[in-house]
């Protein structure tokens, strides 16, 4: 039962476009929602997070949107550069099990030159 | 400042043996999460330790344990390990068990044959 979903295992981007990366959720209790970027022989390290009261959430390069009806949020970077290459997951929680990350099976990204 | 700690980096172990490892936390953090990350998946909660107390666990078997020690280390034990114990085994570190500001270490591979 998998309750977040990234549908696209792969996304090959050219440097300076836009990469946007999915994320699904079955689970309409979800109300806290995280990206996370992994790099070879590292762990997870937190991106950019969005709360369900937001339906947008921006830092620098990175904005999440936060589709509640859809149950779909997405990841924009822009613009996209070459050390962006990396396995993105995105991840959800419910408000008081924060540690309890449910997390998608990742996107792998890879921006060319 | 070191951040999450994790030890052994790599183990194999042979089928019906235990195993433990080990994770320090970053610095100034009291909460452990232990996740198990399979090949081609994302990473799934195990559970979570707060003042010295499994505070949440995952759909994880009882041959799963873990304890957290006075100065905030931890340590997953798994008993009785079968072939489909062979993942990435990240930790977690936060502070405080309702914070979503986790630090992920870099992980321990175990291969089980």
């Amino acid at each position: 039962d998998q309750q977040v979903k990234q549908n696209s295992p792969s996304l090959s981007v050219q440097e300076g476009r836009i990469s946007i990366l999915n994320c699904d959720y079955t689970n309409s209790m979800f109300d806290y929602f995280l990206w996370y970027k992994k790099y070879p022989a590292e762990g997870p390290t937190f991106l950019i997070s969005i709360s369900s009261i937001k339906d947008k959430n921006e830092d620098g390069r990175f904005t999440v949107f936060l589709n509640k009806s859809a149950k779909h949020l997405s990841l924009h970077i822009v613009p996209s550069q070459p050390g962006d290459s990396a396995v993105y997951f995105c991840a959800a929680s419910l408000t008081g099990t924060a540690s309890k990350l449910t997390f998608g099976t990742g996107t792998r990204l890879q921006v060319t030159l | 400042d070191a951040g999450v700690t994790q030890s052994p980096t790599h183990l194999i172990k042979t089928r019906g043996q235990q195993v433990t490892l080990r994770c320090s936390p970053k610095s100034g953090h009291d909460t452990v999460s232990w996740y198990q990350q399979a090949l081609g998946q994302g990473p799934q909660f195990i559970f979570q330790y707060y003042e010295e107390e499994e505070r949440q666990r995952g759909n994880f078997p009882d041959r799963f344990s873990g304890h957290q020690f006075p100065n905030y280390s931890s340590e997953l034990n798994v008993n009785a390990l079968l072939l489909g114990d062979s993942a990435l085994y990240l930790c977690a570190s936060s502070r405080g068990h309702l914070n979503y500001g986790y630090t992920f270490g870099s992980g321990t591979r175990l291969t089980v044959v």
